[in-house]
């Protein structure tokens, strides 16, 4: 299939290892936070969400990490599987002057399990 | 459930051709969203609807882009000329209201210009 991104930041894992996945956020005044996998050909699927007021939220074998001091939000995956190969980007929902919000997207990071 | 469906899925054009794209978001879903992709870099949002009305086209390049959701469902978007630059995947996304958060996306359309 084609590749979502060809100059991406790649991380490289042994199946059954631990992932960590990084990503910076840009607006200290972002409420919510999303992370999606994309695989190839595909669109962005949800992973996992989490709101400025929590600083954890764990999924089944995610967890989101937030640091609203330094602007960063990790995701861990534990047990990494092949099928976790994929494009990971993390998502803020910024507010807008209307007061409504918009999601805007990092840069993303390809994650290559290896067998 | 169905998801969101796009088409087509691929589509190769020569510059300053115009091109149309096709989006059915999921059922009961007010509020559609065009997003384009660079190559190597995340989706950005190109314009929102919340229903048949506009809600943010300030990324959309008025002057080449535009976008209609006529009856509130289907929507299109369409690039006239089409610029080199424009390559790209476009993808829509649906959610049930404004303020929803989860945004469900279709397999987006892979425009190639030459």
């Amino acid at each position: 299939g084609e590749s979502v991104g060809l100059h991406l930041p790649t991380l490289s894992v042994q199946e059954g290892d631990n992932s960590i996945i990084n990503c910076a956020y840009s607006n200290s005044a972002s409420d919510y936070f999303i992370w999606y996998k994309q695989e190839s050909g595909k669109g962005p699927q949800f992973i996992i969400d989490i709101r400025s007021n929590m600083d954890k939220r764990q999924g089944q074998r995610v967890t989101v990490l937030l640091n609203k001091t330094v602007k960063h939000l990790s995701l861990q995956i534990a047990a990494t599987q092949p099928g976790d190969s994929a494009v990971y980007f993390c998502a803020e929902n910024a507010p807008r002057i209307d007061s409504s919000y918009k999601l805007i997207f990092g840069s993303g990071t390809r994650l290559l399990v290896r067998p | 459930e169905a998801g969101v469906a796009q088409s087509p899925r691929y589509k190769i054009i020569e510059k300053r051709q115009s091109v149309a794209f096709w989006c059915n978001p999921i059922s009961g879903h007010a509020t559609l969203y065009w997003y384009q992709q660079i190559l190597g870099q995340g989706p950005k949002l190109l314009i929102q609807f919340q229903n048949n009305g506009v809600v943010d086209d300030s990324q959309l390049p008025k002057d080449r882009f535009s976008a209609e959701r006529l009856k509130g469902v289907d929507s299109t978007l369409k690039i006239q000329p089409a610029k080199l630059e424009d390559s790209a995947v476009y993808l829509c996304a649906s959610s049930f209201g404004r303020m929803d958060y989860e945004q469900y996306f279709g397999p987006g359309t892979r425009l190639t210009v030459t």
